[in-house]
């Protein structure tokens, strides 16, 4: 049973233009949710969070919503740029575990020069 | 500061063999956690400690196990190891909240 799901398991994108990573989960006791980058043979590197008291948290090209009613939550990432190109994981915790994360399968994200 | 550091970073071992994976938080970080990426199971959660003590873990045999040590490093040892057990072996630790930084894994490959 996949609590955390990515359907989309590749995007490609044009340099310059927005990337839209999709996220849905199923547990309602998620309360935190991260977004994290990552390349081969190499540890995650954690790009945003949010938590289930906001709909929306940016960091410069990084935007997360997050849509608590249809528990979704998307990436957006503007301007898309070649360097971006890995593997994002959406994860999620609760309160009553909080170090306990729960990942997506990982979207291929390709932007084009 | 530092990131999280795992070593080895690469291991070969056979099948019925013991490993033992070793991990260093960022400075000041208490808690530690473990987990397991395959191409088959993605990332999934082994264990996590805290001040010494492991609060929660995942869904995965009792040949998987942990302690972490008074200055916050932890170690992970698989026993027995299976053929399945070939995996990125990735540590995160963490200060507040539940953000976790990732280490850069060690990558297990049993024969």
């Amino acid at each position: 049973d996949q609590q955390v799901k990515q359907n989309s398991p590749s995007l490609s994108v044009q340099e310059g233009r927005i990337s839209i990573l999709n996220c849905d989960y199923t547990n309602s006791m998620f309360d935190y949710f991260l977004w994290y980058k990552k390349y081969p043979a190499e540890g995650p590197t954690f790009l945003i969070s949010i938590s289930s008291i906001k709909d929306k948290n940016e960091d410069g090209r990084f935007t997360v919503f997050l849509n608590k009613s249809a528990k979704h939550l998307s990436l957006h990432i503007v301007p898309s740029q070649p360097g971006d190109s890995a593997v994002y994981f959406c994860a999620a915790s609760s309160s009553g575990s909080a170090r306990q994360l729960t990942f997506g399968s990982g979207t291929q994200l390709t932007v084009l020069p | 500061k530092a990131g999280v550091t795992q070593t080895p970073r690469y291991l070969i071992k056979t099948r019925g063999q013991q490993v033992t994976l070793s991990c260093s938080p960022i400075s000041g970080h208490r808690s530690v956690s473990w987990y397991q990426q395959t191409p088959g199971q993605g990332l999934q959660f082994l264990f996590e400690y805290f001040s010494e003590t492991q609060r929660n873990k995942g869904n995965f045999p009792g040949r998987f196990s942990g302690r972490q040590f008074s200055n916050s490093r932890s170690e992970m040892n698989v026993s027995t190891l299976e053929l399945g057990d070939s995996a990125l072996y990735l540590c995160a630790s963490s200060f507040l909240q539940e953000t976790q930084y990732f280490g850069p894994g060690t990558r297990l490959l049993v024969l």
